[in-house]
């Protein structure tokens, strides 16, 4: 089982629509979690954090369910400038490397 | 914007040749990181150090190399390149392993 899994997509929603992406890990230690995004041809950056309480930035919402070891990013009244890949990144702990999950590409569709 | 810098940006060398990918950065970080990216492909972690003087092999076996003489410099070394290793490398640092990641912009390599 790969450590961080998300569902590759692609996602093809329309603008304003709301889309939910998921991600697991397996490694029930792990204590930090990001969304990071990553456009066409550039370096990927860190979007959020996300927190055991959940938090959100905007229009975006992240949430973390220790228990089913998942987390999850929200992004509400989708904009076109949304469409990008967004990458899951767990880390052990503070001494640990990050790992990125493979990404989920999103299309928001005019 | 995050102040770590790679060069070249973009390279077309021969098959054969010794090349290094320059790394660095400014904000003292410990941990730095290579991954090797495909266009439209996921990002594979092929080497990590967390200090001066440790290097560790990520998750994809790649036959290049790295260094951390300094903290703030992380090279990395193809002594033979070939076609098989053209790709996008991508270099990160953190201070911590639960920090955020901050990445250079890339070197996109082209072996002919």
């Amino acid at each position: 089982r790969k450590e961080v899994e998300q569902d590759p997509g692609p996602f093809n929603v329309p603008e304003g629509a709301t889309v939910a992406f998921n991600c697991t890990y397996s490694n029930s230690a792990s204590q930090s979690f990001f969304w990071y995004r990553q456009d066409c041809r550039k370096e990927p950056k860190l979007l959020m954090s996300v927190y055991s309480s959940g938090n959100e930035d905007g229009r975006f919402t992240a949430q973390l369910n220790r228990a089913s070891q998942y987390i999850s990013l929200l992004i509400r009244d989708s904009k076109l400038s949304d469409s990008a890949t967004y990458l899951c990144v767990v880390s052990l702990n503070r001494d640990d490397k990050i790992i990125f999950g493979k990404g989920t590409r999103l299309h928001i569709l005019p | 914007e995050a102040d770590i810098y790679q060069t070249p940006r973009y390279l077309v060398i021969g098959t054969g040749k010794k090349i290094t990918l320059e790394c660095s950065q400014t904000m003292g970080h410990d941990k730095m990181y290579w991954y090797q990216q495909d266009p439209g492909m996921e990002l594979h972690l092929i080497h990590y150090s967390y200090g001066v003087n440790s290097t560790e092999k990520g998750d994809l076996s790649s036959e290049s190399t790295v260094s951390r003489i300094r903290t703030e410099h992380f090279p990395l070394t193809l002594e033979s390149a070939r076609p098989s290793h053209t790709s996008q490398y991508l270099c990160a640092s953190s201070v911590e392993g639960g920090t955020e990641a901050f990445f250079g912009q890339g070197t996109r390599l082209t072996v002919v």
